[in-house]
């Protein structure tokens, strides 16, 4: 169990750029989200996938953000266009679900940092 | 709306010290509720969740927490402070098991200060 792994830790991107984020969830886990945080504010929810099914999408979501998780594996989460206020830390967790018995543990990554100059 | 409260954005402590961070939830229907870690420049790591049975939670590090229903609070307490606990720390709560879908919706965080 090696965790769940985003890269890059840290980007600084200009406005108007374009960046990709990764995640590579704990082994086997079916269920991997994305949150974003500002500083000094908790998590927000984004989007959750159930293998490869983006099963619901935040409002926080825009038309500039896609998920995508194509192998039900490791997911991306690209920006497109972006603007200072996407600057923010992305987080993303992933879980094993098999049911109502399983637990209800959710395990997040280290977190990629974006800043938009 | 499910929404979290959590009061104080810093709390600071002497080393030994009782530590009492506070988190009101507010949620229609019983609620699933966790406490989340967060050292700097790190990922959240769960301390604590309560899902039904026992108010009483207990987690890692020393730390508990007790779910009040009639205060819609849960509190999280740790008899004697560490130089180690100094983190965020985040209250989360989902109306839904996540099982089922549900996902955690957290409050602003409490920064804890340990001082020698």
């Amino acid at each position: 169990d090696t965790g769940v792994s985003q890269n890059p830790r840290h980007k600084i991107t200009k406005r108007g750029q374009n960046v990709t984020f990764r995640c590579d969830p704990i082994s086997e886990h079916n269920r991997l989200y994305w949150y974003r945080q500002t500083l000094g504010q908790g998590p927000e929810f984004l989007t959750y996938f159930q293998n490869e099914a983006q099963l619901e999408k935040s409002r926080l979501l825009s038309d500039r953000f896609s998920a995508e998780r194509p192998k039900g594996s490791f997911s991306t989460l690209e920006i497109q266009r972006t603007e200072q206020g996407d600057s923010a830390m992305y987080l993303c967790a992933s879980s094993q679900w098999t049911g109502a018995l399983s637990g209800n543990t959710i395990y997040f990554g280290e977190g990629s940092w974006l800043t938009v100059v | 709306a499910q929404s979290v409260t959590q009061l104080g954005s810093h709390v600071s402590v002497s080393e030994g010290a009782l530590v009492l961070l506070r988190c009101n939830y507010s949620s229609s229907v019983p609620p699933y509720l966790f406490w989340y870690v967060q050292y700097p420049n790190q990922g959240l790591q769960l301390l604590l969740k309560y899902t039904t049975g026992a108010t009483l939670v207990k987690g890692i590090n020393g730390f508990e927490a007790e779910f009040k229903k009639s205060e819609t609070s849960f509190h999280l307490t740790k008899p004697s402070a560490h130089m180690s606990d100094a983190a965020e720390y985040f209250c989360a709560v989902s109306e839904i098991p996540l099982w089922q879908g549900g996902k955690l919706i957290f409050g602003q965080g409490t920064e804890l200060s340990v001082k020698p």
